[in-house]
C-alpha cells in the first residue's frame, strides 16, 4: 500500500530561521515524490518534484530511499512562506497521487 | 496557463438533496480527479477519470458518483447529501503523458445542513 506521513500538523518558526517539513512514505517500488503548496485563498499548486532536483522559492527536497523520506527544507524562512504544504507520492499508477495530511507552516516576524 | 474552474466557490445544501459539483479544464487534459480536503486528513481521492465516459473509484467513493460526458468536464454527484459530506472539494486535471503533475481548481466549500 502507498502511504505518505507528515508528522507535524503545524510548524511555527521565526523569520530567518531554517525550516524543515518532514515527509515519510511507504511504497515498495520506485516512487515519484512531490511537494504541493496552498497559500491563503489560493489554489493548491506544485512546488517541486524530486526528479527535477530544482530549488523553488529557496526550497529544496532530497529523496532518501534508505530512510523513505522526502523532507522539504529552506535555510531562511520568510513570512510569505506561510502556507499549507502537502507531500505527495506517485507509485505504480503513474497518474495518481497519494497525499499526506499536510503541514501548516507559520512564519512569525 | 492551465485553467481548472469549479462551478461554485461556496455551496449550502440540505440533507438528502442531490448535489452537483462541476469542474471544467481548458487544456485538453485526459485525466481528471475529484478530491475532498479535510483538516488533519489531507486530500483523499474520491473518483478519477482517464478518458471520456471512463471513471474509476478512488479511496473514498461511497456516497458519490461522477460523470464525464465531455473531455473538458468532470462532474461530482452527491446522490443524497449527508452532513458528513460537508467538506472542501477539489478538482484536478493532468496530461496523460505528463505523469502525475496535477493542476487544481479553486475548490468548492460544501456545507450540508
Amino acid at each position: 500500500a502507498q502511504r505518505v506521513t507528515q508528522p507535524e500538523k503545524l510548524l511555527s518558526v521565526f523569520k530567518g530561521a531554517p525550516v524543515e517539513l518532514k515527509c515519510n512514505y511507504s511504497y515498495s517500488g520506485s516512487p515519484e515524490l512531490f511537494w504541493y503548496v496552498q497559500y491563503s485563498r489560493q489554489r493548491l499548486q506544485l512546488l517541486l518534484r524530486h526528479i527535477s532536483r530544482e530549488s523553488i522559492k529557496g526550497f529544496t527536497a532530497d529523496l532518501n530511499k534508505g530512510e523513505t523520506s522526502f523532507h522539504l527544507k529552506k535555510p531562511f524562512a520568510q513570512e510569505e512562506d506561510s502556507a499549507m504544504y502537502y507531500c505527495a507520492l506517485s507509485g505504480g499508477d503513474g497518474n495518481k497521487l497519494v497525499f499526506g495530511a499536510g503541514t501548516i507552516l507559520r512564519v512569525k516576524s | 496557463d492551465v485553467k481548472v474552474t469549479q462551478s461554485s466557490r461556496y455551496l449550502v445544501k440540505r440533507t438528502g438533496e442531490k448535489v452537483f459539483l462541476e469542474c471544467v479544464q481548458d487544456m485538453d487534459h485526459e485525466n481528471m480527479f475529484w478530491y475532498r480536503q479535510d483538516p488533519g486528513l489531507g486530500l483523499r481521492l474520491i473518483y478519477f477519470s482517464y478518458d471520456v465516459k471512463m471513471k474509476e473509484k478512488g479511496d473514498i467513493p461511497e456516497g458519490y458518483s461522477v460523470s464525464r460526458e465531455k473531455k473538458e468536464r468532470f462532474s461530482l454527484i452527491l446522490e443524497s447529501a449527508s452532513t458528513n459530506q460537508t467538506s472542501m472539494y477539489l478538482c484536478a486535471s493532468s496530461l496523460a503523458a505528463g505523469g502525475p503533475k496535477q493542476y487544481f481548481g479553486p475548490g468548492t466549500r460544501l456545507t450540508v445542513t
